[in-house]
This record gives structure tokens, C-alpha cells and sequence, in this order.
């Protein structure tokens, strides 16, 4: 069973914290990772994406990887309101395979 | 560029009913995927179509189906709705198939059964 974990929260942190989201893949062979948005009542919207094992950054995101662990996480530094969103990890096992989608990690900044 | 357009946006059926919904994909993609979302399950996977050709299926019974046009258009259709089929159906484009393939998400069809 090819399985994507993520914490479904709600994960609270206050405005200007760091707020860490981390997810758990199954398949040791995937290869592609993704990180999407989802606003309440809104389609997902990619945030990140991910292929080698390290870090990447994109202003205040910052997507790692560890693929021993099988684990991927994202950062969003100095969080704000606005980030308050549903966030969702997605894996892609093969090029020819869809896209596997966690449940999503619900993530609440306080102000 | 214009997104991928989803129609309808809002439907009610009553169980026994049928539904198409329609995906236009962004402009020059030729792969579309569709999505259901509910709050429980989370997004599962339906189908692929690349080039009018189903690449992928998930694990959804037969009354879930679908096609693509030659100008990569999707549609699916779900048959003998059941109160369980409520739910918000994405629609994602993408260039192509392949590893480092970005889906775009349209706006979801809600449809919801009574």
C-alpha cells in the first residue's frame, strides 16, 4: 500500500514563529516530492517542490528531504495569518504513476 | 494564460442520478488528472488521461469514468450516484507526464447527493 502520512493538526503556532509540517512516505522508491496549499473552500496550490535529499529554499519556505528516512517536511519561517491554510504533501513513486496525496496538516497562525 | 476552467462549479443530484463534469486544461497540457476530495479520505486519486489515452486508474467502482478530447478536454461521469459520491472533484493539468510534473489544480466541481 503506497501511503503518504501527514499530522492532520490543527497546528497552532503564534505570528512570527516557525511553523514546521512534516510528512512520511511508505515507498522507498519515490522520487518526486510536492508541497500544496489549500485554502478553506479552494483548490490545492503548489508551494514547493523537491527531488534530491536536502533542503531547498523559497523565501520564507523551505522544503527538506530525507530520503533514508523517508521524510519530508516544510518550513514556513516567519509565519503569518495568511498562512493559515491546509497544507498537503504529495509524492510521485515513478514518472508514469499519479501524484499520492497525504490527508493534510491543518495549520492555524495565531496573531 | 487562463487556469484550468471547471464546470459546474456547484451541483445537487439525487441518488440514482448521473453527472458529467467538464475540465479544460490549461493551454497547451496535455495531461489531465482527477481528484476526489472529501473530508475523511483526503484527495484520491480517479483517473489519468494523457493524449485521450487513460494512463492511470485508482480504485474507484466502474460507475466513475471518464475520457479526453483530441483538444485534451476531460470529462467524467459518475452513474448511479450514491449519497457517498458528495464530495469536491479536482480537476490538474500538466505538461506531461514525468517525475518532476507540476499539477495544476482547477477549481474543484462540488457535488453534492441527496
Amino acid at each position: 500500500q503506497k501511503e503518504v502520512e501527514q499530522n492532520s493538526g490543527p497546528l497552532s503556532v503564534p505570528e512570527g514563529a516557525i511553523a514546521s509540517l512534516n510528512c512520511t512516505y511508505s515507498d522507498r522508491g519515490s522520487q518526486s516530492f510536492f508541497w500544496y496549499r489549500q485554502y478553506s473552500g479552494k483548490s490545492p496550490e503548489l508551494i514547493m517542490s523537491i527531488y534530491s535529499n536536502g533542503d531547498k529554499e523559497d523565501g520564507r519556505f523551505t522544503a527538506q528531504l530525507n530520503k533514508a528516512s523517508q521524510y519530508v517536511s516544510l518550513l514556513i519561517r516567519d509565519s503569518q495569518p495568511s498562512d493559515s491554510a491546509t497544507y498537503l504533501c504529495a509524492v510521485n513513486i515513478r514518472g508514469n504513476t499519479p501524484l499520492v496525496f497525504g490527508k493534510g496538516t491543518r495549520l492555524s497562525v495565531i496573531a | 494564460k487562463a487556469g484550468v476552467t471547471q464546470t459546474p462549479r456547484y451541483l445537487i443530484k439525487t441518488r440514482g442520478q448521473q453527472v458529467t463534469l467538464s475540465c479544460s486544461p490549461i493551454s497547451g497540457h496535455r495531461s489531465v488528472s482527477w481528484y476526489q476530495q472529501t473530508p475523511g479520505q483526503g484527495l484520491q486519486f480517479l483517473f489519468e488521461y494523457f493524449s485521450e489515452t487513460q494512463r492511470n486508474k485508482g480504485n474507484f467502482p466502474g460507475r466513475f469514468s471518464g475520457r479526453q478530447f483530441s483538444n485534451s478536454r476531460s470529462e467524467m461521469n459518475v452513474s448511479t450516484l450514491e449519497l457517498g459520491d458528495s464530495a469536491l472533484y479536482l480537476c490538474a493539468s500538466s505538461l506531461e507526464q514525468g517525475l518532476t510534473n507540476v499539477l495544476t489544480f482547477g477549481a474543484g466541481s462540488r457535488l453534492t447527493v441527496l
